[in-house]
C-alpha cells in the first residue's frame, strides 16, 4: 500500500541552528500537508502544498513540494525553543479518498 | 466555535470491557475522521464519514471496532472486548472539503489504556 516516510526520526539542535525534515511518498500525491504536534498535544495543521515545485513560507518555516509531487521538505531557519515538537507530513491516498496517510514524524528538540 | 472536542480525554479499562468515545466536530464541517496514534508514530487512519455516510474503513480495523455518525454531526467510536493492543491515543478530526483542498482539524484525543 501507499507509504509516506520521513527522515530523520529525531533531530537535536542548538537554538539558532537550522533544521530540515524530509518526506517521501511511494506514490504521487495530489497534495501534501504538514502538521506539528507538541509534546502531549494533538496534530495542528501548518500548511498544504498542491502544485508541483511549490514553495511556501511561514515566517521562519519554508515548505517545498517536489516537482514529481512525491517528496516534500520543511526547513526551519534559526530554530527557537518554541519550535520543539514532532512535525508530520501527510498525503491523501490514491483515488478519490479522504484517507490521509501520515509519515512517522520528525521529533525536534532545541537546546537553549 | 471552539474546534473539535472529544470525550472522554482519558479512559482506563480492563481487558474485555467495551468502551465508547465521542467526537464533536466543527459545526459546518461535513467530513469526520477517526485516527489512532501510538507512541512515536504518526496518526493511523481508521475510518471517515461524509455527513452521516461512512465512506471508508481501514483494513486494520477489526470487527471489534465500530463507528457511527447518526445525524451527520457528532460521532462515536466503540471498541468491543478491548485488548491491551488497543491502548493508544484515538484522535478525531473534521474538515470541510472544497474541491481538492481539505484541511483536517484535530481534536485533543482520547487516551485509552487497557489493563
Amino acid at each position: 500500500g501507499q507509504q509516506v516516510m520521513q527522515i530523520p526520526q529525531y533531530q537535536h539542535v542548538q537554538e539558532g541552528e537550522d533544521f530540515t525534515t524530509y518526506c517521501n511518498s511511494s506514490t504521487t500525491l495530489s497534495n501534501i500537508q504538514w502538521y506539528k504536534q507538541r509534546p502531549g498535544g494533538h496534530p495542528v495543521f501548518l500548511i498544504q502544498l498542491v502544485k508541483s515545485g511549490e514553495v511556501k513560507k511561514q515566517k521562519r518555516l519554508t515548505f517545498q513540494f517536489g516537482e514529481a509531487k512525491k517528496n516534500s521538505s520543511l526547513h526551519i531557519t534559526a530554530t527557537q525553543t518554541t519550535d520543539v515538537g514532532t512535525y508530520f507530513c501527510a498525503g491523501f491516498g490514491s483515488g478519490n479518498t479522504g484517507k490521509l496517510i501520515f509519515g512517522q514524524g520528525t521529533t525536534l528538540q532545541v537546546k537553549p | 466555535d471552539t474546534g473539535v472536542s472529544q470525550d472522554p480525554r482519558h479512559k482506563i479499562t480492563k481487558r474485555g470491557q467495551n468502551v465508547t468515545f465521542r467526537c464533536d466536530p466543527i459545526s459546518e464541517h461535513n467530513r469526520l475522521y477517526w485516527y489512532r496514534q501510538t507512541l512515536g508514530q504518526g496518526p493511523e487512519f481508521l475510518t471517515y464519514f461524509q455527513n452521516e455516510a461512512q465512506l471508508e474503513k481501514s483494513r486494520l480495523l477489526s470487527d471489534r471496532f465500530s463507528a457511527e455518525r447518526p445525524k451527520g454531526s457528532f460521532s462515536t467510536l466503540e471498541i468491543q472486548r478491548t485488548e491491551q493492543g488497543d491502548s493508544a491515543m484515538y484522535l478525531c478530526a473534521s474538515s470541510l472539503r472544497t474541491g481538492s483542498r481539505e484541511t483536517q482539524y484535530f481534536g485533543p484525543g482520547t487516551r485509552l489504556l487497557v489493563l
